[in-house]
């Protein structure tokens, strides 16, 4: 079946550092991909998504390519910032009649001042 | 518009007792779907309801039953609990997946713990 693997955490920056997440995919066809964030305490954000190959989806200075080749959806963003500090979850829309999200495990990234 | 809301938010049981949880779905959305996070875990998808009708179900036993009413809120049962429930309960909502618009949009959750 479908599945999402994500780079474990936690990841530990320092302020303004580059960070990347890494996130690999197996599926059959071309899913849509997902990066969601849960903040402590709270239920999931969409961040961003990318519909199909070679799509860049980007938000609050994050940004992922949907890269077909690689099966990869990779999170980036170039100077991070304490408020970035949170889990995130790369997911993807599975096909069938739910259009159900098959998550990664999460990265918990932490920014220091 | 409000969001998706959750209650409650926090909950105790103890194994061999039911649970309901409840959530509002946002406005315009009429798909409800649940989740199950269990700790340093991603959410699973356990089923969904469209038109107050189970659309799809994920690896969870019958114990787990659901229910979606005419204004589009939902349900999670949870019978017969076990050590092993214990997670937080995600809600989502979205419109139908023939909608270009489809896109989850999550509560808070109820987090449950299972003594």
């Amino acid at each position: 079946g479908n599945s999402v693997t994500q780079m474990e955490g936690p990841v530990t920056l320092s302020e303004e550092a580059f960070l990347t997440i890494n996130c690999t995919y197996t599926a059959t066809g071309y899913p849509s991909l997902f990066w969601y964030v849960q903040y402590p305490g709270e239920g999931l954000q969409l961040l961003l998504k990318a519909t199909k190959a070679d799509d860049k989806g980007s938000n609050k200075g994050f940004e992922a390519t949907y890269r077909k080749e690689t099966t990869s959806f990779h999170l980036e963003k170039g100077s991070v910032q304490v408020s970035d500090s949170a889990v995130y979850f790369c997911a993807l829309r599975d096909g069938g009649a739910t259009n159900k999200l098959i998550f990664g495990t999460g990265t918990l990234l932490a920014v220091q001042p | 518009e409000t969001g998706v809301t959750q209650s409650p938010t926090h909950l105790i049981k103890t194994r061999g007792q039911q649970v309901t949880l409840r959530c509002s779905s946002q406005s315009g959305h009429n798909t409800v779907s649940w989740y199950q996070q269990a700790l340093g875990q991603g959410p699973q998808f356990i089923f969904q309801y469209y038109r107050e009708e189970e659309n799809g179900r994920g690896n969870f036993p019958p114990r787990f039953s659901g229910l979606q009413f005419p204004n589009y809120s939902s349900e999670l049962n949870v019978n017969a609990l076990e050590l092993d429930d214990s997670a937080l309960y995600l809600c989502a909502s979205s419109f139908p997946r023939d909608s270009g618009a489809n896109v989850l949009t999550f509560g808070a959750g109820s987090r449950l713990t299972v003594l």
